[in-house]
């Protein structure tokens, strides 16, 4: 149980682009996800975490309007990286909690690329 | 944007061995603690949880300690395979704080060598 689906798992695409991704809880409902952004040999940095039919709570530091979240149902939350630049490439991980005193659970990443 | 020249902690041991990876973690008031493990290209993975009631959980060859009074971590593998080797990441939070944010720390890279 407690399986999160992320899609797409690597995208190229070119600078300015906008690029759209996914995340999906196949087996449970979570009213919030969260959002991450990880470099090569670094930690997980948490960019905002994801209500559902709320707005989302980003991260000091993690510009709104450049990654847009919306979490319209309770098992799908998506991420919207406006007008990428390389500097965005990165690999970007979700994550959804089933209850609120239960761990989270994540989903597979998205490898980034932006030329 | 990326960092040049950072290195996770690395861990290397022979198959069979036992393992035991180190936390420190930063929050007083955290009390949940997660250890997951993370394999090259993939999202992390739950392995095991422990909460500030208790001092010592055991899973399927997974045992976490939690030492409240110097806040450390610590997970032990026994009898280490290779299918272990993978990125570990000990997490914490507080329970009934801002959606139970998770803070991440460093990561410690085991490698198993058969």
């Amino acid at each position: 149980g407690a399986v999160v689906s992320q899609h797409p798992s690597w995208v190229i695409c070119k600078s300015g682009t906008s690029v759209k991704i996914e995340c999906r809880s196949l087996d449970f409902q979570a009213t919030t996800m969260f959002w991450y952004r990880q470099f090569p040999k670094q930690s997980l940095m948490l960019m905002a975490t994801s209500n559902e039919g709320s707005k989302a709570t980003y991260e000091q530091g993690v510009e709104k309007d450049k990654f847009l979240i919306n979490h319209a149902s309770l098992t799908l939350s998506t991420l919207t990286v406006t007008s990428a630049h390389p500097e965005d490439s990165s690999f970007y991980i979700c994550s959804a909690r089933p209850r609120l005193n239960q761990p989270q659970h994540f989903g597979d990443g998205t490898r980034l690329s932006i030329l | 944007g990326e960092s040049v020249g950072l290195h996770l902690p690395t861990l290397s041991v022979q198959e069979g061995d036992n393992s035991i990876i180190n936390c420190a973690y930063s929050n007083s008031a955290s009390d949940y603690f997660i250890w997951y493990k993370q394999e090259s290209g993939k999202g992390p993975q739950f392995i095991i949880d422990i909460r500030s009631n208790m001092d010592k959980r055991q899973g399927q060859r997974v045992t976490v300690l939690l030492n409240k009074t110097v806040k450390h971590l610590s997970l032990q593998i026994a009898a280490t395979q290779p299918g272990d080797s993978a990125v570990y990441f000990c997490a914490d939070t507080r329970l009934g704080g801002s959606n139970y944010k998770l803070t991440f720390g460093k990561g410690t890279l085991l490698t198993v060598n058969p």
